[in-house]
């Protein structure tokens, strides 16, 4: 079935350095969503991408839509702690009735 | 405005048993999706439902079923559980997740279903 790879599965970072991580797959998806997850919350929706190529921002998040439509990307600049949390890619399958394929998540760590 | 309400927050019930949960979206919101999140499997989407309709579905099986009303709140009902079936159930409600919508989705807090 599909699947998304996510990497990387950790990060330990330090604060004020910039963070990439990223999503890809074998199957093509005809929208990209990244959420962030914190310890005993629901995600929050981060970004949503519904073209190839496309690239959006958000404060210091960016996410582009890969022009082959198997993968994307979610940079964070001049990380803070707040951004602490387990980051999730979904990809959304086309046809009648897509599917939403999760990611297994980024957990981020920032060291002030 | 107010949040993504669910209910109940927290469930017992034993295998073979039925559950029935309760999702009411934002005020003016016409999509609710449904999602389980397990540590081993982590999060699986189950349905999508738009104006009453099932839009978008993931790989559950047949024992996962979903309705939405006209005022917009879901309900997502588990026949025959089973142990595995033991999960966080949240949902979230939006425009449609591929309307190009810039208003975001948000998730409720999710019902614990523990199964014995």
């Amino acid at each position: 079935g599909q699947q998304l790879n996510q990497s990387p599965q950790s990060m330990f970072i330090q604060e004020g350095e910039d963070v990439s991580m990223n999503c890809t797959s074998s199957s093509i998806f005809n929208t990209w969503l990244w959420y962030k997850q914190e310890p005993g919350e629901g995600p929050v929706l981060l970004i949503a991408l519904y073209k190839a190529g496309e690239l959006t921002s958000n404060g210091r998040l960016t996410a582009q839509f890969g022009i082959t439509r198997k993968d994307s990307f979610l940079n964070i600049s001049a990380s803070i702690p707040s951004d602490v949390g387990i980051y999730f890619c979904a990809g959304l399958s086309g046809g009648s009735q897509g599917n939403l394929i999760f990611g297994k998540g980024t957990k981020l760590s920032v060291k002030p | 405005k107010a949040g993504v309400t669910q209910t109940p927050r927290y469930l017992i019930k034993t295998r073979g048993q039925q559950v029935t949960l309760s999702c009411s979206p934002i005020s003016g919101h016409r999509s609710v999706s449904w999602y389980q999140q397990t540590p081993g499997q982590g999060l699986q989407f189950l349905f999508e439902y738009f104006s009453e309709t099932q839009r978008n579905k993931g790989n559950f099986p047949g024992r996962f079923s979903g309705r939405q009303f006209s005022n917009s709140r879901s309900e997502m009902n588990v026949s025959t559980l089973e142990l595995g079936d033991s999960a966080l159930y949240l949902c979230a409600s939006s425009w449609p997740i591929t309307s190009g919508s810039t208003d975001t989705q948000y998730f409720g807090p999710g019902t614990r279903l523990t199964v014995l």
